[in-house]
């Protein structure tokens, strides 16, 4: 199956700072690739599709200057969480579509990247 | 808008017996429903999925089913084990969509 790496797996980060992801599909190409986030025991909320070339499209509610999202490959993706704040703690999630068909084809996810603000 | 509805939340059976995940879909253009596996601490694995012009499919000792009419699919493992422990969800996409709505999520305790 396809795979999708994310790096770092967990960071810890001082109030303040700025943290980047990254989502990488490392035997596919992905136009599109989601960031989701899940908080503990709940389940994966989206925040964000990421399209390569243009600019991220952003769920109701999601600060698109908070979570900033680059897209410059096929194959990577990136969000920064800007200014982060305890309250950005989570486990942050992405996804990316094996082919181009966006979310109605299967979605291979990354390991995901947990986040502690201090 | 669209919803999947997912239950139960928790679920948990002996080795060895059948667990059986059941969820719902509000969106009739829905067309492909995947479920995942989640793992503590890690991101979801694609178990199986199946689409709209199938009714049921098996691999192994998991199965889904689908009834597009009632808007149900259901996940069924058997010969269950501890290492079948884990957080499954269920989704729902389309083809050409823009999104894939997740179920709530069951948490699987399989008992030794």
């Amino acid at each position: 199956g396809a795979v999708v790496s994310q790096h770092p797996s967990r960071v810890i980060c001082k109030s303040g700072t700025s943290v980047k992801i990254e989502c990488r599909s490392l035997d596919f190409q992905a136009t599109t690739m989601f960031w989701y986030r899940q908080f503990p025991k709940q389940s994966l909320m989206l925040m964000a599709t990421s399209n390569e070339g243009s600019k991220a499209t952003y769920e109701q509610g999601v600060e698109k200057d908070k979570f900033l999202i680059n897209h410059a490959s096929l194959t990577l993706s990136t969000l920064t969480v800007t200014s982060a704040h305890p309250e950005d703690s989570s486990f942050y999630i992405c996804s990316a579509p094996l082919t181009s068909g966006g979310a109605g084809e299967t979605q291979y996810f990354g390991p995901g990247t947990r986040l502690l603000v201090l | 808008g669209e919803n999947v509805e997912q239950h139960p939340s928790t679920l948990s059976v002996q080795e060895g017996d059948s667990a059986v995940i059941k969820c719902t879909y509000s969106d009739s253009a829905s067309n492909y429903f995947p479920w995942y596996k989640q793992e503590l601490g890690k991101g979801p694995q694609l178990i199986i999925d199946i689409r709209s012009n199938v009714g049921e499919k098996k691999d192994q000792r998991i199965a889904v089913t689908l009834n597009k009419t009632a808007k149900h699919f259901s996940l069924h493992i058997t010969e269950t084990q501890p290492e079948d422990s884990a957080v499954y969800f269920c989704a729902a996409s389309y083809t050409g969509g823009f999104k894939t709505i997740f179920g709530a999520g069951t948490r699987l305790f399989v008992k030794a």
